[in-house]
């Protein structure tokens, strides 16, 4: 059974950082493209990173509001995803999850095959 | 904010046929970007209804069905169930953004 399981979550001040991790089980980790899609209160579903699998080079790609404060990684060797979160803002409060990416060809056909359950950033002061 | 518009909430009761539209553009579903479609429920894990417009995952329930025309998607729920109040997304690819977006969501009542 595929499991994802975030953690990491927690109250930071304003300009804070935080990093969030995603372990994953249930299948070949390195083979998979995985994302990050977040959800604020009372707000609707946010997409914020994926990262490619390394046939494709391991790529990234970020959503503009968190272009350049925010770094997707992998560690294919722990099955495990990272997020990590600078110059953090009120606006970046929310619910965060991993998902296991699927689909076949250029990255942009890619859905959110399966999500863990989330952790919670809180970004105040 | 959401670029994918979708009605705030839908209901009906037991049995019923709901549907939940989800409207883009040109960038995005009117490109030809397929749409995928998740449920939410509170303290649960997303999950994916309805992949590529139209493909249901193994364990969804063939009462979820999805189409796509246009720049416009919709999710369809026959035989409405108390177990369907959930809140709905739809999601597809924007090229003027680079993208994934999302829609604004609906929240589905069971009467």
């Amino acid at each position: 059974e595929v499991q994802l399981l975030e953690s990491g979550g927690g109250l930071v001040q304003p300009g804070g950082s935080l990093t969030l991790s995603c372990t994953a089980s249930g299948f070949i980790f390195s083979k998979y493209a995985m994302s990050w899609v977040r959800q604020a209160p009372e707000k609707g579903l946010e997409w914020v990173s994926i990262i490619l699998n390394d046939d494709a080079g391991g790529r990234t790609y970020y959503a503009d509001s968190v272009k350049g404060r925010f770094t997707i990684s992998r560690d294919n060797s722990k099955n495990t995803l990272y997020l990590q979160m600078s110059s953090l803002r009120a606006e970046d409060t929310a619910i965060y999850y991993c998902a296991k990416e699927a689909g076949m060809g250029s990255h942009y056909k890619f859905y959110r095959h399966v999500w863990g359950k989330g952790t919670t950033v809180t970004v105040s002061s | 904010q959401s670029v994918l518009t979708q009605p705030p909430s839908v209901s009906g009761a037991p049995g019923q046929r709901v549907t939940i539209s989800c409207t883009g553009t040109s960038s995005n579903i009117g490109a030809g970007y397929d749409v995928h479609w998740y449920q939410l429920l509170p303290g649960t894990a997303p999950r994916v209804l309805i992949f590529d417009n139209a493909n249901r995952p193994s364990g969804v329930a063939d009462r979820f069905s999805g189409s796509k025309s246009g720049a416009s998607a919709s999710l369809a729920i026959t035989g409405l169930q108390t177990e369907d109040e959930a809140d709905y997304y739809c999601q597809s690819y924007d090229n003027s953004l680079s993208a994934y977006v999302f829609g604004t969501g609906t929240k589905v009542t069971v009467l």
